[in-house]
Protein backbone atom coordinates (compact mmCIF):
# COMPACT_ATOMS: atom_id res chain seq x y z
CA UNK A 1 0.00 0.00 0.00
CA UNK A 2 1.61 3.67 -0.42
CA UNK A 3 2.66 5.59 2.06
CA UNK A 4 3.51 8.57 0.51
CA UNK A 5 1.05 10.13 -1.78
CA UNK A 6 1.83 13.15 -4.06
CA UNK A 7 -1.08 13.71 -6.44
CA UNK A 8 0.44 16.09 -8.54
CA UNK A 9 2.91 15.04 -11.50
CA UNK A 10 3.76 17.96 -12.48
CA UNK A 11 3.31 21.81 -11.34
CA UNK A 12 3.95 25.01 -13.23
CA UNK A 13 4.86 28.49 -11.24
CA UNK A 14 5.26 31.72 -12.48
CA UNK A 15 8.51 33.51 -11.13
CA UNK A 16 8.34 35.26 -7.69
CA UNK A 17 5.05 33.42 -6.89
CA UNK A 18 4.12 30.97 -4.49
CA UNK A 19 3.48 27.77 -5.37
CA UNK A 20 1.76 24.71 -2.75
CA UNK A 21 3.18 20.79 -3.64
CA UNK A 22 0.67 18.38 -2.19
CA UNK A 23 2.21 15.54 0.25
CA UNK A 24 -0.14 12.94 1.70
CA UNK A 25 0.83 9.97 4.12
CA UNK A 26 -0.89 7.06 5.65
CA UNK A 27 0.61 5.47 8.95
CA UNK A 28 -0.25 3.69 12.36
CA UNK A 29 2.69 4.73 14.29
CA UNK A 30 2.18 7.93 16.82
CA UNK A 31 5.57 9.28 15.90
CA UNK A 32 6.97 9.71 12.48
CA UNK A 33 9.11 12.59 10.13
CA UNK A 34 8.19 13.76 7.25
CA UNK A 35 11.02 15.23 4.77
CA UNK A 36 11.10 16.95 1.66
CA UNK A 37 13.70 16.73 -0.91
CA UNK A 38 14.52 18.36 -3.73
CA UNK A 39 16.00 16.70 -6.61
CA UNK A 40 17.36 18.56 -9.69
CA UNK A 41 18.92 17.27 -13.06
CA UNK A 42 21.87 16.40 -11.27
CA UNK A 43 20.60 13.95 -9.29
CA UNK A 44 21.59 14.82 -6.14
CA UNK A 45 18.60 14.73 -3.51
CA UNK A 46 18.93 18.03 -1.32
CA UNK A 47 17.28 17.79 2.04
CA UNK A 48 15.04 21.22 2.50
CA UNK A 49 12.73 21.13 5.63
CA UNK A 50 11.26 18.38 7.92
CA UNK A 51 8.39 18.24 10.31
CA UNK A 52 8.00 15.93 13.44
CA UNK A 53 4.32 14.58 14.34
CA UNK A 54 4.74 16.26 17.86
CA UNK A 55 5.17 19.75 16.59
CA UNK A 56 2.69 21.98 17.18
CA UNK A 57 3.99 24.47 14.70
CA UNK A 58 4.43 24.42 11.08
CA UNK A 59 8.19 24.00 10.02
CA UNK A 60 9.48 26.89 8.14
CA UNK A 61 13.17 27.10 6.36
CA UNK A 62 13.63 30.49 4.15
CA UNK A 63 11.24 30.41 1.74
CA UNK A 64 9.97 26.95 2.34
CA UNK A 65 7.19 25.89 4.25
CA UNK A 66 5.46 23.19 5.46
CA UNK A 67 1.59 23.11 5.86
CA UNK A 68 1.25 20.23 8.57
CA UNK A 69 -2.35 18.88 8.86
CA UNK A 70 -2.43 16.20 10.87
CA UNK A 71 -6.15 14.76 11.09
CA UNK A 72 -5.69 15.17 7.51
CA UNK A 73 -1.85 13.34 7.31
CA UNK A 74 -1.07 15.76 4.56
CA UNK A 75 2.30 17.86 4.97
CA UNK A 76 2.20 20.10 1.84
CA UNK A 77 5.33 22.06 0.80
CA UNK A 78 4.89 26.01 0.37
CA UNK A 79 7.45 27.30 -1.84
CA UNK A 80 6.97 31.44 -1.43
CA UNK A 81 8.58 33.64 -3.98
CA UNK A 82 9.59 31.32 -6.91
CA UNK A 83 12.77 31.33 -8.15
CA UNK A 84 14.05 29.84 -11.79
CA UNK A 85 16.49 27.84 -9.74
CA UNK A 86 13.94 25.75 -8.02
CA UNK A 87 12.86 24.06 -10.85
CA UNK A 88 13.21 20.17 -9.81
CA UNK A 89 11.72 17.26 -8.86
CA UNK A 90 10.52 17.44 -5.42
CA UNK A 91 9.66 14.36 -3.19
CA UNK A 92 8.19 14.05 0.11
CA UNK A 93 9.36 11.45 2.40
CA UNK A 94 8.77 9.96 6.05
CA UNK A 95 10.98 7.88 8.25
CA UNK A 96 9.43 4.47 9.22
CA UNK A 97 10.86 2.35 11.68
CA UNK A 98 11.52 -1.55 10.51
CA UNK A 99 11.30 -4.37 12.31
CA UNK A 100 15.03 -4.80 12.54
CA UNK A 101 14.52 -1.94 14.76
CA UNK A 102 16.64 0.31 12.54
CA UNK A 103 14.52 3.15 10.40
CA UNK A 104 13.90 3.69 6.48
CA UNK A 105 12.80 6.66 4.22
CA UNK A 106 10.06 5.98 1.82
CA UNK A 107 9.42 8.36 -0.92
CA UNK A 108 6.30 9.66 -2.56
CA UNK A 109 6.59 9.39 -6.35
CA UNK A 110 7.44 12.97 -6.63
CA UNK A 111 6.03 16.39 -8.25
CA UNK A 112 8.20 18.15 -11.25
CA UNK A 113 8.20 21.64 -10.49
CA UNK A 114 8.97 23.95 -13.64
CA UNK A 115 9.52 27.71 -12.59
CA UNK A 116 8.64 30.24 -15.65
CA UNK A 117 10.29 33.17 -16.30
CA UNK B 1 29.57 19.50 7.60
CA UNK B 2 26.78 17.67 6.01
CA UNK B 3 28.30 16.21 3.12
CA UNK B 4 27.81 12.80 1.50
CA UNK B 5 30.81 11.96 -0.76
CA UNK B 6 29.77 9.44 -3.31
CA UNK B 7 32.70 8.13 -5.87
CA UNK B 8 32.42 7.72 -9.24
CA UNK B 9 30.20 10.09 -10.12
CA UNK B 10 29.57 8.20 -13.08
CA UNK B 11 30.43 4.53 -14.47
CA UNK B 12 30.32 2.61 -17.24
CA UNK B 13 30.90 -1.07 -16.91
CA UNK B 14 30.18 -4.19 -19.18
CA UNK B 15 28.02 -6.97 -17.95
CA UNK B 16 31.17 -8.80 -16.88
CA UNK B 17 33.22 -6.31 -14.81
CA UNK B 18 33.90 -6.15 -11.33
CA UNK B 19 33.20 -2.42 -9.67
CA UNK B 20 32.59 -1.07 -6.40
CA UNK B 21 30.86 2.44 -5.47
CA UNK B 22 31.97 4.11 -2.72
CA UNK B 23 30.11 6.65 0.08
CA UNK B 24 31.81 8.40 2.80
CA UNK B 25 30.21 10.63 5.46
CA UNK B 26 31.72 12.46 8.35
CA UNK B 27 28.70 13.47 10.49
CA UNK B 28 29.14 10.65 13.20
CA UNK B 29 25.99 9.02 11.82
CA UNK B 30 25.71 5.36 11.94
CA UNK B 31 22.85 4.76 10.09
CA UNK B 32 24.13 4.57 6.28
CA UNK B 33 21.51 3.60 3.03
CA UNK B 34 21.55 2.79 -0.72
CA UNK B 35 18.75 3.13 -2.78
CA UNK B 36 18.43 2.96 -6.63
CA UNK B 37 16.49 5.07 -8.38
CA UNK B 38 15.27 4.49 -12.20
CA UNK B 39 14.78 7.88 -14.27
CA UNK B 40 11.62 9.52 -13.47
CA UNK B 41 10.75 7.57 -10.69
CA UNK B 42 11.02 7.92 -6.61
CA UNK B 43 14.60 6.08 -4.90
CA UNK B 44 13.97 2.39 -3.80
CA UNK B 45 15.62 1.19 -0.69
CA UNK B 46 18.31 -1.52 -1.40
CA UNK B 47 20.47 -1.52 1.96
CA UNK B 48 20.33 -0.15 5.62
CA UNK B 49 23.61 -0.23 7.71
CA UNK B 50 23.25 0.59 11.32
CA UNK B 51 26.40 0.31 13.50
CA UNK B 52 28.22 -1.22 10.67
CA UNK B 53 25.74 -3.91 10.59
CA UNK B 54 23.47 -4.91 7.43
CA UNK B 55 19.83 -4.26 9.08
CA UNK B 56 18.04 -4.52 5.79
CA UNK B 57 18.37 -6.14 2.36
CA UNK B 58 15.41 -5.59 0.56
CA UNK B 59 15.41 -8.89 -1.45
CA UNK B 60 18.21 -7.45 -3.47
CA UNK B 61 19.84 -9.69 -6.26
CA UNK B 62 23.68 -11.26 -5.46
CA UNK B 63 25.04 -9.35 -8.26
CA UNK B 64 25.24 -6.34 -5.85
CA UNK B 65 27.41 -6.92 -2.33
CA UNK B 66 27.18 -4.04 0.11
CA UNK B 67 29.97 -3.28 2.64
CA UNK B 68 30.16 -1.26 5.78
CA UNK B 69 34.22 -1.46 6.51
CA UNK B 70 33.70 1.32 9.31
CA UNK B 71 31.17 4.10 10.72
CA UNK B 72 32.05 6.66 7.66
CA UNK B 73 32.74 4.07 4.68
CA UNK B 74 30.13 2.61 3.00
CA UNK B 75 30.54 0.31 -0.41
CA UNK B 76 28.55 -1.24 -2.83
CA UNK B 77 30.12 -3.87 -5.08
CA UNK B 78 28.82 -4.91 -8.64
CA UNK B 79 29.42 -7.84 -10.41
CA UNK B 80 27.99 -9.16 -13.48
CA UNK B 81 25.42 -6.70 -13.81
CA UNK B 82 22.20 -6.72 -16.08
CA UNK B 83 21.50 -3.60 -18.84
CA UNK B 84 17.85 -3.20 -16.52
CA UNK B 85 20.73 -2.59 -13.63
CA UNK B 86 21.62 0.95 -15.01
CA UNK B 87 20.42 3.71 -12.78
CA UNK B 88 21.09 6.25 -10.16
CA UNK B 89 22.80 4.63 -6.98
CA UNK B 90 22.24 7.12 -4.21
CA UNK B 91 23.78 6.88 -0.47
CA UNK B 92 22.22 8.15 2.45
CA UNK B 93 23.54 8.59 6.03
CA UNK B 94 21.20 9.51 9.06
CA UNK B 95 21.00 9.42 12.66
CA UNK B 96 19.89 5.99 14.03
CA UNK B 97 17.62 6.66 16.65
CA UNK B 98 14.38 8.43 16.70
CA UNK B 99 11.77 9.40 13.97
CA UNK B 100 12.61 12.99 13.27
CA UNK B 101 16.34 12.53 11.83
CA UNK B 102 16.56 14.01 8.28
CA UNK B 103 18.71 11.33 5.66
CA UNK B 104 21.57 13.48 3.83
CA UNK B 105 22.12 12.23 0.23
CA UNK B 106 25.34 12.17 -1.94
CA UNK B 107 25.21 13.25 -5.21
CA UNK B 108 24.49 9.55 -6.71
CA UNK B 109 26.81 7.20 -9.28
CA UNK B 110 25.36 7.09 -12.22
CA UNK B 111 25.16 3.63 -13.57
CA UNK B 112 25.41 2.46 -17.02
CA UNK B 113 25.69 -1.66 -17.54
CA UNK B 114 26.85 -2.41 -21.31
Amino acid sequence: AQKITQTQPGMFVQEKEAVTLDCTYDTSDPSYGLFWYKQPSSGEMIFLIYQGSYDQQNATEGRYSLNFQKARKSANLVISASQLGDSAMYFCAMREPTTSGTYKYIFGTGTRLKVLA
Amino acid sequence: DTEVTQTPKHLVMGMTNKKSLKCEQHMGHRAMYWYKQKAKKPPELMFVYSYEKLSINESVPSRFSPECPNSSLLNLHLHALQPEDSALYLCASSQDEGAYAEAFFGQGTRLTVV
